[in-house]
């Protein structure tokens, strides 16, 4: 069964203070892993999908790393409107996403 | 321009009542799925469906069913609401046939039952 652990649960940094998220995966076959970001009240919005270990995505101030066990999303000088839960979830030989339990960010001003 | 569309935004209903939620998807897609997010934020999938076949979560109760009338809709009714079914309730769709396994969400649909 894939499974997909999210840390820390909840993350409060100040405008500016960069920091990492860490999603730790177990897959048979992935197809994929995949980065979301949640705001209040809406529907996950997608950011990244990575393939394979060794590849990175960016975009704007989120870069998204991927080893064999882990991913990172890590955001650099984040700002207050970076603030949002961030979903991980991962595609395996089910061909379904399996979701972690998310990392609500807190960017305080 | 919406990609993921679903409706109602909120449903508010008495226990045993049976309910509908629609979904619809102008992105093309081949597959389409629904997802229940509880009050953790947990989002667990609860099935998936493209035109050759539907997969259930073995979780899901059987008063769920889901009914695709076209490629581009798939609507969740819901039998017999239990106040346990109060969640956030999300529509999804991908191009997993591709092998293209992102999924694009709606917005969710709130669903209190009490």
């Amino acid at each position: 069964e894939d499974q997909v652990t999210q840390s820390p649960e909840a993350l409060r940094l100040q405008e500016g203070e960069s920091s990492s998220l860490n999603c730790s995966y177990t897959v048979s076959g992935l197809r994929g892993l995949f980065w979301y970001r949640q705001d209040p009240g809406k529907g996950p919005e997608f950011l990244f999908t990575l393939y394979s270990a060794g590849e990175e995505k960016e975009k704007e101030r989120l870069k998204a790393t991927l080893t064999k066990k882990e991913s990172f999303l890590h955001i650099t000088a984040p700002k207050p409107e970076d603030s949002a839960t961030y979903l991980c979830a991962v595609a395996g030989s089910a061909r379904q996403l399996t979701f972690g339990s998310g990392t609500q960010l807190t960017v305080l001003p | 321009d919406t990609a993921v569309s679903q409706t109602p935004k909120y449903l508010v209903t008495q226990m045993g009542n049976d309910k509908s939620i629609k979904c619809e998807q102008n992105l093309g897609h081949d597959t389409m799925y629904w997802y229940k997010q509880d009050s953790k934020k947990f989002l667990k999938i609860m099935f998936s469906y493209n035109n050759k076949e539907l997969i259930i979560n073995e979780t899901v109760p059987n008063r769920f069913s889901p009914k695709s009338p076209d490629k581009a809709h798939l609507n969740l009714h819901i039998n017999s609401l239990e106040l346990g079914d109060s969640a956030v309730y999300f529509c999804a769709s991908s191009q997993a046939e591709r092998g293209s396994y992102e999924q694009y969400f709606g917005p969710g649909t709130r669903l209190t039952v009490t």
